[in-house]
Order: C-alpha cells, then sequence, then structure tokens
C-alpha cells in the first residue's frame, strides 16, 4: 500500500528558502513507470502544479516557479525534496507530493500547510 | 487564471444526479486523458476517475465521466450528503499537470 508523507517546517519567513521532504513507502521513486511531484494549493484555493522528475532524470518545472524551484530525489533514502527560494507570502499553500502514473495523479500525501510570514 | 474552465459551484439534492462540466482546448483536453479529483474540505485530493472514464478500485458507479472533444463532464447519479466536496478535472498540456479552479457540489 503505497504512503506518500510530507514533512518540514510548517512557517518560513519572507526571503528565506522553503524546504520539504517528501518520504514514499509502500513503493520505489525509482520505479520506472512513474513519476513523482509536487501540488500546491493555497488557503482556500485550487490545485496549483508545482513540478514533477523521474528515476530517469527527467524534471518538469511550472515556469512560473522554474527560477526558484528545485526538486532532487535520494533513492537511497526513497524520499524526495523541493525547495523554493526567495519564498514571498503568495508561496502559503498546502503543498502536496504525490505519485503520477500516465497522465494521472493517482496517489497524493495528506498535504503540509506552509505558511510565509515573518 | 486556470487552464481548465470549471463552474464554480453546484448543488442538487440526495438522490439526485448532478453533473460537473470542464472546458479545456486541443493543446489539453483534446489531445489527453482527462482525470477528476475529489477533496472533501481538510482532506487531500483523491483520485475518481482516470482515463476520462475509468474508475479506480473502490470508486463507486455512481461516478462516472466522459470526454468529448475539448471538454469532459463528471456525472454523479444517487447523490449523497458525503458526496459534498470540491471537485478538481487535470489533464497534460505540453508533458505538464493542469487543473480546473474546482466545483464545490453542495447537496441540499
Amino acid at each position: 500500500h503505497l504512503q506518500l508523507q510530507e514533512s518540514g517546517p510548517g512557517l518560513v519567513k519572507p526571503s528565506e528558502t522553503l524546504s520539504l521532504t517528501c518520504a514514499v513507502s509502500g513503493g520505489s521513486i525509482a520505479a520506472p513507470e512513474y513519476y513523482w511531484g509536487w501540488i500546491r494549493q493555497p488557503p482556500g484555493k485550487g490545485l496549483e502544479w508545482v513540478g514533477t522528475f523521474h528515476d530517469s532524470g527527467n524534471t518538469y518545472y511550472n515556469p512560473s516557479l522554474r527560477r526558484r524551484l528545485t526538486i532532487s530525489m535520494d533513492t537511497s533514502k526513497n524520499h524526495f525534496s523541493l525547495q523554493l527560494t526567495s519564498v514571498t507570502a503568495a508561496d502559503t499553500s498546502i503543498y502536496y507530493c504525490a505519485r503520477l502514473g500516465y497522465q494521472v495523479v493517482d496517489t497524493w500525501g495528506q498535504g503540509i500547510l506552509v505558511t510565509v510570514s515573518s | 487564471q486556470f487552464v481548465l474552465t470549471q463552474p464554480p459551484s453546484v448543488s442538487a439534492a440526495p438522490g439526485q444526479k448532478v453533473t460537473i462540466s470542464c472546458s479545456g482546448s486541443s493543446a489539453n483536453i483534446g489531445i489527453n486523458r482527462v482525470c477528476w479529483y475529489q477533496q472533501v474540505p481538510g482532506q487531500a485530493p483523491k483520485l475518481l476517475i482516470y482515463d476520462s472514464n475509468k474508475r479506480p478500485s473502490g470508486i463507486p458507479d455512481r461516478f462516472s465521466g466522459s470526454k468529448s472533444g475539448t471538454s469532459a463532464t463528471l456525472d454523479i447519479t444517487g447523490l449523497q450528503t458525503g458526496d459534498e466536496a470540491d471537485y478538481y478535472c487535470g489533464t497534460w498540456e505540453s508533458g505538464v499537470v493542469v487543473f480546473g479552479g474546482g466545483t464545490r457540489l453542495t447537496v441540499v
């Protein structure tokens, strides 16, 4: 049974770096048939795709976040991470990690609320 | 600002049927598969429909999806109060994920 669990600080100061990790259990992030990624949701608003990666090295970032965003993976720990630099209040969101099959987000983590505030 | 267009809200009585629409373009829905996600307040989204009309294991057949051209629809029959949630359509465009703005379903 696949499970994804986000972790990281719930409060980040403006202009600093937001760092989150997604621990995966019940499946391998090196599995060739899946992509893995992040989706965020500002409180009370809709879903916004952040970025996606594959074990092959293919990585796709939301163009609006590309210059600030890095998604990386650690297959030895079976987890992947998100780093978003120079954050502002507009980055306040629930951040979900997820597994993506062929044109489907088939499994979601429970989400972690990250607030950007001084 | 969402790539896919959904009505903000729909409502219907228990036991009735409701349809939620999702409009896109030839660059997204027109050439890719559509998914629907259910998000109960306070919870993470859950996959409801994939490949436009397929249900994952455990999703009741009261939920069905279809796609025609650049639009997709989600039908929910036999509405239950537990169906109250936000529903999002999603697909791909140029290799990236795009979503609709979500539709709040109220069962009144």
